[in-house]
């Protein structure tokens, strides 16, 4: 069936760095492609989106790449801070579906 | 502000039990979600529900079902709860179709009722 891959599963940066999160999707048909930032005790919130028709988007420090030949997509955050640190989940959803199928999250520490 | 509540935050049930998720959202919104979150698994989707009456498995439909009679409420039913059924139930809801209105479909999540079935 569809399926989204996520890595790293965890990932620790430094503040100020930059920190990258891959996914790759099965299904040729995606065509959105939402970020959802989780902090601790809280409920998923979208913070960045891209459609199949866009190879990249830029929102203030958060940024989403997507390379459609390759099936896979990137967030990417510069200057974090601590406020940062949180589980990000990425999805891939198909025309003619209201479904999102979600990568695995991976948890994000940022550290001052 | 879009507001998707869900009737407890914790629940603590017995084995056997049968129980109720319930979920409200208040934007009139057609589909409505309901996923388990678990470490490591992400976020998957027991059931979804595009209209009032209607409803479809999603990937992990075992043990569960679900009810809308109303628009704007969704409920998940563990019908014998087991000891694998404890988990983070996350209710989500999305516009139809979104068009220019909003992110492309988004969805809104509830809080989450972390449930645990000893």
């Amino acid at each position: 069936g569809e399926n989204v891959e996520q890595h790293p599963s965890t990932l620790s940066v430094q503040e100020g760095d930059s920190a990258v999160i891959k996914c790759t999707y099965s299904d040729s048909a995606s065509n959105y492609f939402p970020w959802y930032k989780q902090e601790l005790g809280k409920r998923p919130q979208l913070i960045i989106d891209i459609r199949s028709n866009v190879g990249e988007k830029k929102d203030q420090r958060i940024a989403v790449t997507l390379n459609k030949t390759a099936k896979h997509f990137s967030l990417h955050i510069t200057e974090t801070q601590p406020e940062d640190s949180a589980v990000y989940f990425c999805a891939a959803s198909s025309p003619g579906t209201y479904k999102y199928i979600f990568g695995t999250g991976t948890r994000l520490k940022v550290l001052a | 502000d879009v507001k998707v509540t869900q009737s407890s935050r914790y629940l603590v049930k017995r084995t056997g039990e049968k129980v109720f998720l319930e979920c409200v959202q208040d934007m009139d919104h057609e589909n409505m979600f309901w996923y388990r979150q678990d470490p490591g698994l992400g976020l998957r989707l027991i059931y979804f529900s595009y209209d009032v009456k209607m409803k479809e498995k999603g990937d992990i439909p075992e043990g569960y079902s679900v009810s809308r009679e109303k628009k704007e409420r969704f409920s998940l039913i563990l019908e014998s709860a087991s000891t694998n059924q404890t988990s983070m139930y996350l209710c989500a809801s999305s516009l139809l179709f979104a068009g220019l209105r909003s992110s492309y479909n988004e969805q809104f999540f509830g809080p989450g009722t972390r449930l645990t079935v000893l």
